[in-house]
Order: C-alpha cells, then sequence, then structure tokens
C-alpha cells in the first residue's frame, strides 16, 4: 500500500515548457487533489476532481490544466511554464472517513519541487 | 470567498502546552481540519471537528465553535519533535479544502 505517490520529485524547467506532473493513489478514493505551497505559505488548491470523470477549479486554476484519468491517477499540466509557477506541488486524496465517522483526512504525496526559469 | 486566520510563529518550552487559534469565514461550512508539515515534508492529518466542542487524540486535542467561526488547536506535553508547521483548514461545499498560511511553532529544550 503505497498510499499516494507523485512524479517526478524535482523538475526544472524554462519559461515556455510545458511538462506533465504524475499523482497516483492507491487507497480507492473517490476525490482528488492539486496544491501548490509557496515558500513559507500555506497550500491553495489548484484543481480537484470529487470522482472519476468529473474536475473543477480551485483557488488558483489559471495556467493548469488536470485530468482524471481513472480513479487512481490524477494529473496536472502546466502548458507553458512560468516563473510565477515556481512551487512544490502537492497531491492527496481523499475518503469521507469511516465507520460511520466523517474526518475528511487528506492523505498527501510527497511532492514535486518545480523551478521555472 | 474563504478566509483564515492564524498566527504566524508560536515558540513554547519543551514539556509545557501551546494553543493555535484559527479563525475563518467560510460558506458551505462543513467542518475544521488541523494539519501538520515538518521542513521539507508533506502535510499530515491531525484532527477534524464538525460539531461543537473538543476532540481529543493523544497529545493533541482540537476545539471547535461553530458560532464564533472559531477552532484551536491544543498541543500538551511538547516534545523537540513537534517542532512544524500547522495548518487549519475549513472543508466546505461537501469536498473542498481551504487552507489558512500556517503557524511555525518552534519548541526550545
Amino acid at each position: 500500500n503505497a498510499g499516494v505517490t507523485q512524479t517526478p520529485k524535482f523538475q526544472v524547467l524554462k519559461t515556455g515548457q510545458s511538462m506533465t506532473l504524475q499523482c497516483a493513489q492507491d487507497m480507492n478514493h473517490n476525490s482528488m487533489y492539486w496544491y501548490r505551497q509557496d515558500p513559507g505559505m500555506g497550500l491553495r488548491l489548484i484543481y480537484y476532481s470529487a470522482s472519476e470523470g468529473t474536475t473543477d477549479k480551485g483557488e488558483v486554476p489559471n495556467g493548469y490544466n488536470v485530468s482524471r484519468l481513472n480513479k487512481r491517477e490524477f494529473s496536472l499540466r502546466l502548458e507553458s511554464a512560468a516563473p510565477s509557477q515556481t512551487s512544490v506541488y502537492f497531491c492527496a486524496s481523499s475518503s469521507p472517513g469511516t465507520s460511520g465517522k466523517q474526518t475528511y483526512e487528506q492523505y498527501f504525496g510527497p511532492g514535486t519541487r518545480l523551478t521555472v526559469t | 470567498g474563504q478566509s483564515l486566520e492564524q498566527p504566524s510563529e508560536v515558540t513554547a518550552v519543551e514539556g509545557a502546552i501551546v494553543q493555535i487559534n484559527c479563525t475563518y469565514q467560510t460558506s458551505g461550512f462543513y467542518g475544521l481540519s488541523w494539519y501538520q508539515q515538518h521542513d521539507g515534508g508533506a502535510p499530515t492529518f491531525l484532527s477534524y471537528n464538525a460539531l461543537d466542542g473538543l476532540e481529543e487524540t493523544g497529545r493533541f486535542s482540537s476545539f471547535l465553535s461553530r458560532s464564533d467561526s472559531y477552532g484551536y488547536l491544543l498541543l500538551q506535553e511538547l516534545q523537540m519533535k513537534d517542532s512544524a508547521s500547522y495548518f487549519c483548514a475549513v472543508v466546505y461545499n461537501f469536498n473542498k479544502f481551504y487552507f489558512g498560511s500556517g503557524t511555525k511553532l518552534n519548541v526550545k529544550p
């Protein structure tokens, strides 16, 4: 049981390049999320997917696209990277809870550290 | 929109008790969560409150007052390993999350 995995762990891009961040979870969760975290800041929601086949914008969606490929996988694409997108990107999945008690616990991947020059 | 306020930094000594407050303004509020994040690591879940009152999990407790739009995380018997950032996060509109900017806790010997 690997939990939430993300690839790559580190990436350096030049302005204008594109790339896709991959995320997968093996906990059979319906909901998945992409966040960015800038130094000394909290997490800001980029996009989320409440279930397979659905996606919705979060607080900061501009410059990003997502694909919920199946229940396990949720990818984040930067079509034309900009220095303002330099950040740590976290993927998370969520379960409402178990045994009748809802906790909305989010499980986070290890993060991708992206630098755009 | 959503807004959350929590102190940016708190310092306490080993063995002491510390309280980290969080006030929020949220539409579609479901509950308040707390997460811990060590430097360079990923956030990990600590607690969730949907109803008013205190939830206790070992040395950590979390409190919510929905009428006051206020919650806190209480850490008892502080240990050096508790030095980390602590984030409150509101759960709203069923499965959306909004995180605060975090409180950096420094535990001194």
